[in-house]
């Protein structure tokens, strides 16, 4: 089974400033099954990228995702004040079909 | 508009059963996996199965923690998934929500609370 490891587990920014958040992975994500999500207190999760680097549906171009292999990144360019909440990546595996998610990173303001 | 609601959570004991509901609209639900994730109070998310559409078997997965206590069921001529939930521990005690998709559950409903307590 796959483990995803965030970091860091607690980064504090301030609005206007960029957003690296890291996942890394114990082994290869196949075919860069990997999202990343949004969950602010007492919402459910929101789907913000997918196949590593596609924005999902109605996402703001300043999230951004990027990695392959074991090493992956979510990047918020420009924190608007609706970015403060906590952000989980996640992986699909195949064999056997299953979906696991890191620990969690909250961005919070400075 | 895609919409999922939850429902049938509450306090239950330990060893009892309950099941939870997750009624669909907005889309063709037939069409689609269905997936169930669960988060405990104050911590991250938990995978805990989904079911494939019908035209990919309607066969459902699970994760390791709740295989051969939780089933994952769907009536497509209703819009409904179920999660049936047997022999319930105390680490259970979730929010529990369904997401349409199975690799990456795009649309959530906003969950049901499930609580595990003598």
């Amino acid at each position: 089974e796959i483990v995803l490891t965030q970091s860091p587990g607690t980064l504090s920014l301030s609005p206007g400033e960029r957003a690296t958040l890291s996942c890394r992975a114990s082994q290869s994500v196949s075919n860069n099954y990997l999202g990343w999500y949004q969950q602010k207190p007492g919402q459910a999760p929101r789907l913000l990228i997918y196949g590593a680097s596609s924005r999902a549906t109605g996402i703001p171009d300043r999230f951004s995702g990027s990695g392959s292999g074991t090493d992956f990144t979510l990047t918020i360019s420009r924190l608007e004040p609706e970015d403060f909440a906590v952000y989980y990546c996640q992986q699909f595996g195949r064999s056997p079909p299953s979906l696991t998610f890191g620990g969690g990173t909250k961005v919070e303001i400075k | 508009e895609v919409q999922l609601v939850e429902s049938g959570g509450g306090l239950v004991q330990p060893g009892r059963s309950l099941r939870l509901s997750c009624t669909a609209s907005g889309f063709t639900f037939g069409d689609y996996f269905m997936s169930w994730v669960r988060q405990a109070p104050g911590k991250g998310l938990e995978w805990v199965g989904f079911i494939r559409s019908n035209s990919y078997g309607g066969t459902t997965e699970y994760a390791a923690s709740v295989k051969g206590r939780f089933t994952i069921s769907r009536d497509d001529s209703k819009g409904i998934a179920y999660l049936q939930m047997n022999s319930l521990k105390t680490e259970d005690t979730a929010v529990y929500y369904c997401g349409r998709d199975g690799t990456w559950p795009q649309f959530w409903g906003q969950g049901t609370l499930v609580t595990v307590s003598s």
